[in-house]
């Protein structure tokens, strides 16, 4: 079974406005890390925000917040204010307990592109 | 205050061609992921490797693959015999510990096989 799922591979946003990405996760272990990275058509992997399955509150840096909903096990990304340069590809990534030795299981990702 | 660091950043190999890619973990990291970019697709786990040791290669195909992290010197990732299914990016992550906080990636090899 999917450890990951990110049911749209391509998604359109306004320059501007604010989008939603999916992200959907399965794990029985309690103690998980859930990650969004963004890769650019360059092809690094540039790490965006972090959400802890304990934290209480969703996490936020600046134009990116995690949406946390533990009891769905969805953690959906939301870009406020999209820039011309946040078109690329977004990738959900989940790091499950010390006991799975941290690697980290990635989604198929979304390709976003912003219009101006 | 250097990041993580791979290179090549391209590599090109004909069929059957040895391929060495390398990796060094950010300073004060001494735990190291190798994953695979296939065109179109999200990264795959390929190995979990602390120094002088390999923790978790369950995402590592069982023949022509290998991986170290020798005491001294960055962490190599071995292709041997390669083919062209092995054309993909590979990416290189390092954290301090195998906790649940973030994993910082290098820039990734692009491997291109003929």
């Amino acid at each position: 079974a999917q450890k990951i799922t990110q049911t749209q591979p391509g998604m359109f946003v306004q320059e501007k406005e604010a989008v939603t990405l999916d992200c959907t996760y399965d794990t029985s272990d309690p103690s998980y890390g859930l990650f969004w990275y963004k890769q650019p058509s360059s092809g690094e992997m540039i790490f965006l925000i972090y959400q802890g399955s304990y934290d209480q509150q969703n996490a936020t840096e600046g134009r990116y917040s995690l949406n946390f909903q533990k009891a769905r096990k969805s953690a959906n990304l939301v870009i406020s204010a999209s820039q011309l340069g946040d078109s690329a590809m977004y990738f959900c990534a989940m790091r499950e307990g010390p006991d799975q030795g941290g690697k980290l299981i990635f989604g198929q990702g979304t390709e976003l592109s912003v219009k101006p | 205050n250097a990041g993580v660091m791979q290179n090549p950043r391209h590599l090109v190999r004909r069929r059957g061609q040895e391929a060495r890619l390398r990796c060094s973990p950010m300073k004060g990291h001494s735990h190291v992921y190798w994953y695979r970019q296939l065109p179109e697709e999200g990264l795959k786990f390929m190995v979990y490797l602390q120094k002088e040791n390999i923790i978790d290669e369950s995402g590592m195909p069982k023949e022509r693959f290998s991986a170290e992290f020798p005491k001294e010197g960055p962490s190599i990732l071995r292709i041997q015999q390669v083919v062209r299914g092995d054309s993909a990016a590979y990416f290189c992550a390092s954290s301090p510990g195998q906790g649940l906080g973030e994993q910082f990636f290098g820039p990734g090899t692009r491997l291109t096989v003929l």
